[in-house]
């Protein structure tokens, strides 16, 4: 059973480009979370979702952010018109609703805006 | 919304000795508190959690306690080994359906 899979694992845009990170959550797991942790700091939550739906997203910036989880494929993050700022890495997560136990992540994918 | 804080930002022990990372958080409402050791360019891991109704949970060297009225808990490593030092978060959730992490503490255990 492989465990919460992300790639790319590391990826370099030039400002204004377009990033996709792509997340593909544990077998069975229909849960997944996006967390964005800034070099030296904690994860901060970005977005929840579950199948075709997203749950919450109150941690994403308002402009040039999306998510997305559909029926078929892996989960989707995608950051529009790049800046320095977003670079970071950005964690996955996946879990099934009725298990309380902690969050599995990725291994990360660690953006670079150059 | 929560407010996690965790504290010593660093902290530097012997080898053998014991650490103690503190956490504090804001929302009551809040019901379940892992923790999460990331090593140097990895995925945080969880290595023990407690929830609401538990006030101390212990697993072989390293043991959590929960006071739920001041709203503060705490993890205790003992006999701290070289393979412990890494980043250690502090983690508050409701729900299960997001967590708020703490800043981090680097751990340095010296040999």
């Amino acid at each position: 059973n492989a465990g919460v899979m992300q790639n790319p694992r590391h990826l370099v845009r030039r400002r204004g480009q377009e990033a996709r990170l792509r997340c593909s959550p544990m077998k069975g797991h229909s849960h997944v979370y996006w967390y964005r942790q800034l070099p030296e700091e904690g994860l901060k939550f970005m977005v929840y979702l579950q199948k075709e739906n997203i749950i919450d997203e109150s941690g994403m910036p308002k402009e040039r952010f999306s998510a997305e989880f559909p029926k078929e494929g892996p989960s989707i993050l995608r950051i529009q018109q790049v800046v320095r700022g977003d670079s970071a890495a950005y964690f996955c997560a996946s879990s099934t609703r009725a298990d309380r136990e902690g969050y599995t992540f990725g291994s990360g994918t660690r953006l670079t805006v150059v | 919304g929560e407010n996690v804080e965790q504290h010593p930002s660093t902290l530097s022990v012997q080898e053998g000795d014991s650490a103690v990372i503190k956490c504090t958080y804001s929302d009551s409402a809040s019901n379940y508190f892992p923790w999460y050791k990331q090593e140097l360019g990895k995925r945080p891991q969880l290595i023990i959690d407690i929830r609401s109704n538990v006030g101390e949970k212990k697993d072989q060297r390293i043991a959590v306690t929960l006071n739920k009225t001041a709203k503060h808990f705490s993890l205790h490593i003992t006999e701290t080994q070289p393979e412990d030092s890494a980043v250690y978060f502090c983690a508050a959730g409701d729900n299960f359906n997001k967590f708020y992490f703490g800043s981090g503490t680097k751990l340095n255990v010296k040999p």
